[in-house]
């Protein structure tokens, strides 16, 4: 049971380059998360698929894209790389039902745009 | 909107004294509200929660206070140790969606 991973653990690209962070958990979770973290910031919310099929707007969208491709993946896509987005990127998951509400979230990935 | 304030932003105290996170949310219907630690690199680790129909909560050393009416709650850690220095967040579950609003976050320093 290796619960959230996150691919890759760290990345540099240039201006305008387009990537994706791939995510994935082997809890069976209903709910994913994908979280950017700058100091001073804390966590904020860049998008959220509540269930298999659906995926919402968090609070900084701009720039990002995303698909949940099954019940276990949930990948981010930045499709023109700016030095803003440079961050590091947390996935989360959780049960969401049953009222479990905890979430559980990978190592990290660390991006670099220049 | 929603929006989650948290006080202080640093925190020194000596080891063994008490150590309080406070944070304060906009949404009144919130039902759930967790703590997270964070050392360096590594990813935020829930260390204590408590939802909206419990007052008080505690692990230990660890306690968390909710105060429905003022919207705010708490993190107490008492007898501080070395290993308790981390970046805390509290985080706010939003009633009726699957959003948590997190606190910016407070870098606690314990001295030995």
């Amino acid at each position: 049971n290796a619960g959230v991973t996150q691919t890759p653990k760290f990345q540099v690209l240039k201006t305008g380059q387009s990537m994706t962070l791939q995510c994935a958990q082997d809890m069976n979770h209903n709910s994913m998360y994908w979280y950017r973290q700058d100091p001073g910031m804390g966590l904020r919310l860049i998008y959220y698929s509540a269930s298999e099929g659906t995926t919402d707007k968090g609070e900084v969208p701009n720039g990002y894209n995303v698909s949940r491709l099954n019940k276990r993946e949930f990948s981010l896509r930045l499709e023109s790389a700016a030095p803003s987005q440079t961050s590091v990127y947390f996935c989360a998951s959780r049960v969401a039902t049953g009222g479990e509400e905890t979430q559980y979230f990978g190592p990290g990935t660390r991006l670099l745009v220049l | 909107g929603e929006n989650v304030e948290q006080h202080p932003s640093t925190l020194s105290v000596q080891e063994g004294d008490s150590a309080v996170i406070k944070c304060t949310y906009s949404d009144s219907a919130s039902n759930y509200f967790p703590w997270y630690k964070q050392e360096l690199g590594k990813r935020p680790q829930l260390i204590i929660d408590i939802r909206s129909n419990v007052g008080e909560k505690k692990d230990q050393r660890i306690a968390v206070t909710l105060n429905k009416t003022a919207k705010h709650f708490s993190l107490h850690i008492t007898e501080t140790q070395p290993e308790d220095s981390a970046v805390y967040f509290c985080a706010a579950l939003f009633a009726g969606t699957y959003k948590y609003i997190f606190g910016t976050g407070t870098r606690l320093k314990v001295l030995a």
